[in-house]
């Protein structure tokens, strides 16, 4: 089954404990992205991948870090959480200019 | 301005009724369109392509004005099962790049 897998599902931690979202892809989509949703905000693009080791910012970078060091596989990285990162993170992935997959989302909470 | 604009709404309609989004787009070399259809806290999902000539699936119906560039979903029957937050995604792609750009969404209540 094509699909996104994107774990965890929630996740819970204290500031300045360094943590990984994990994104991973079965399509052999050369594109992916990550995005945080906050309430009335929309999504906002955190960081994007155009193919294996090629990534770059989107609209809000700041606090994070990602890497493309496989086609299928785009971590999100937080070396330093702090509270105004608690938010509602979605990984996609897509073909060139096609539709867009999403994952499940990760429901994350920096006390 | 937004690159890609969305009436917030809510729509707040009763079951039957027809409704319709507009979603505006200010890139005029934007290549492909779609809508998806995104429940509270779950990820979006892709409701339809939107192409040049128009496309239908069922009670759902988008449109394409490139002249004035804008995108359009009706829905017509409305359910109580259609509430949700509908955003409309536009893609551009300068220079080999490729980005695709979110509205923010309109939000339909489909009350009985």
């Amino acid at each position: 089954e094509a699909q996104v897998t994107q774990n965890p599902r929630y996740l819970i931690t204290v500031t300045g404990k360094k943590l990984t979202v994990t994104c991973s892809q079965n399509m052999n989509h050369e594109y992916m992205s990550w995005y945080r949703q906050d309430p009335g905000l929309g999504l906002r693009q955190i960081y994007y991948s155009m193919n294996v080791e090629v990534t770059d910012k989107g609209d809000v970078p700041e606090g994070y870090k990602v890497s493309r060091k496989e086609k299928r596989n785009f971590p999100l990285i937080l070396e330093s959480p702090s509270p105004n990162q608690t938010s509602l993170y979605f990984c996609a992935s897509s073909s060139f200019n096609e539709k867009l997959f999403f994952g499940s989302g990760t429901q994350l909470s920096v006390l | 301005r937004k690159e890609v604009e969305q009436d917030p709404g809510p729509f707040n309609v009763p079951e039957g009724a027809t409704v319709a989004f507009n979603c505006t787009y200010s890139n005029s070399a934007s290549q492909s369109f779609f809508w998806y259809r995104q429940d509270c806290r779950k990820e979006p999902k892709l409701l339809m392509s939107v192409y040049s000539s128009g496309n239908e699936d069922g009670r759902f119906t988008a449109q394409l004005n490139r002249a004035s560039q804008y995108i359009s979903l009706l829905i017509r029957d409305s359910k109580l099962s259609d509430s949700a937050t509908y955003l409309c995604v536009v893609n551009t792609v300068p220079g080999g790049s490729y980005i695709p750009t979110f509205g923010r969404g309109t939000s339909l209540i489909v009350h009985p």
